[in-house]
């Protein structure tokens, strides 16, 4: 089946550094979304990224989509105390159920 | 607009135990899902619902697991008998589909319950 892969596991980081997660799929993507999930809450839906080579940022966010459609990205850049959590990808094939396949995730701690 | 609720949002239960979980997706949400969430790994989806039609369990233990949304809104999950590795968080999820001729999938979750099997 689909495996959806994710590195590091764990990163901390000084507040201030940037921060890079990174997410791979076994198989081709239809379009991965990233969520992240804050100590003790749920999965809270950060975007989707559709296209091939697709970049989309968010204020210090900034997500990519691989040309092959099997790798993405999240990058933070300047991280702040309030990036703390669990950042997860989950990757969606082509089909009509829309299932997504989710990664283990990187837990993000930032020291202040 | 209401998010996804969810009850219990605790639960303890002994080995051969049987419980239930109930989800209340937002309104107008054709798509629902449940997923197991174990310590230190991502949800791992159990079952998707579209309307009140499954249309992936193909990680459900069904021998233990089932799972129903009657009348395409509410939904409830059951365990029955549980097992020690049955302690996870159940996050249920919903989204919009293809409801109101718009097809988006990003998924809003519940705040889970938290089960505990002794």
């Amino acid at each position: 089946g689909q495996q959806v892969m994710q590195i590091p596991q764990y990163q901390h980081v000084q507040e201030g550094e940037d921060f890079t997660t990174y997410c791979n799929s076994s198989t081709t993507l239809s379009n991965i979304q990233w969520y992240k999930q804050r100590p003790g809450g749920h999965p809270v839906f950060l975007i989707q990224l559709v296209k091939s080579g697709e970049v989309k940022k968010q204020k210090r966010l900034t997500f990519q989509f691989g040309e092959a459609k099997k790798n993405s990205s999240l990058h933070i850049t300047a991280t702040q105390t309030t990036d703390v959590g669990t950042y997860f990808c989950a990757g969606r094939r082509g089909g009509s159920n829309y299932k997504l396949t989710f990664g283990k995730g990187t837990l993000l701690t930032v020291n202040p | 607009e209401a998010g996804v609720a969810q009850s219990p949002r605790y639960k303890i239960i002994e080995k051969r135990q049987s419980v239930a979980f109930w989800c209340n997706p937002i309104s107008g949400h054709a798509t629902l899902y449940w997923y197991q969430q174990i310590l230190g790994q991502g949800p791992k989806l159990l079952i998707q619902f579209q309307n009140n039609g499954v249309v992936d369990d193909s990680q459900l233990p069904k021998d233990r697991f089932s799972a129903e949304r009657l009348k395409g809104v509410d939904s409830t999950l059951k365990i029955q008998p549980a097992k020690l590795e049955d302690s996870a968080v159940y996050l249920c999820a919903s989204s919009p589909g293809l409801a109101g001729g718009t097809s988006s999938y990003e998924q809003y979750f519940g705040p889970g319950t938290r089960l505990t099997v002794t």
